[in-house]
């Protein structure tokens, strides 16, 4: 199984929603990420998630708030989200968190969020 | 900074033609570059990885190239078809503390008949 699952695909929300985006992965991978992409740019990234702990947050506003309740499961809890957050919102993961990873990052599908 | 850099931004082209894409990086300590094919609405795929020792490498109609002095790296399609259109992005690993990658701005490819 070398995949990582996503959901939901689709998601609209308002501004004063509370929603989760989900990431679920069975590779064994200890490294987990959140980035988001907007139309015709290159992902950005949000959070990384090293052996269960955050080990990077690239000064992503509060509304957005990582959970790794374990090592194969990535959640993103979403609440007062503005409509410029709207974007495809990807999780990926990889097999270690160290300088001895090639590097290689496995994507799901993605979330697309649609903010109104 | 660590910045890199794809050229053409879009491209269109006939199929069964070729085509190369571009990138050019300055992150520094280098480990390594992906190419990496994202359809539309879909997650990034890997389709290369190419190493500091390493000049040439082919998977299927795909080949890439790096030459580590200029920091720069190509892919070559052969013979394309309709499903080659997609957006093609160069993603380099830097030695440098964390697990960061610096994404290129990706070159959107697309086939016609």
């Amino acid at each position: 199984d070398t995949e990582v699952t996503q959901t939901p695909k689709h998601l609209v929300m308002g501004m004063t929603n509370k929603k989760s985006l989900k990431c679920e992965q069975h590779m064994g991978h200890r490294a987990m990420y959140w980035y988001k992409q907007k139309a015709k740019k290159p992902p950005e990234l949000m959070f990384v998630y090293s052996y269960e702990k955050l080990s990077i947050n690239e000064s992503v506003p509060s509304r957005f708030s990582p959970e790794c309740p374990n090592s194969s499961l990535l959640n993103l809890h979403l609440h007062a989200l503005q409509p410029e957050d709207s974007a495809l919102y990807l999780c990926a993961s990889s097999p270690l968190p160290s300088i001895l990873d090639t590097g290689e990052l496995f994507f799901g599908e993605g979330s697309r969020l649609t903010v109104l | 900074k660590n910045q890199v850099e794809q050229s053409p931004q879009s491209l269109i082209i006939l199929e069964g033609k070729n085509c190369t894409l571009q990138c050019n990086y300055t992150v520094s300590p280098f480990s390594n570059l992906r190419w990496y094919k994202q359809d539309t609405g879909r997650g990034p795929v890997s389709l290369t990885i190419m190493t500091f020792s390493e000049n040439t490498k082919s998977n299927g109609r795909y080949t890439a190239t790096l030459d580590a002095d200029t920091k720069q790296s190509s892919l070559h399609i052969t013979a394309s078809q309709l499903s080659d259109s997609a957006s093609y992005i160069c993603v380099v690993r830097g030695t440098g503390g964390g697990n960061k990658l610096t994404f290129g701005t990706g070159t959107q490819l697309k086939v016609e008949l």
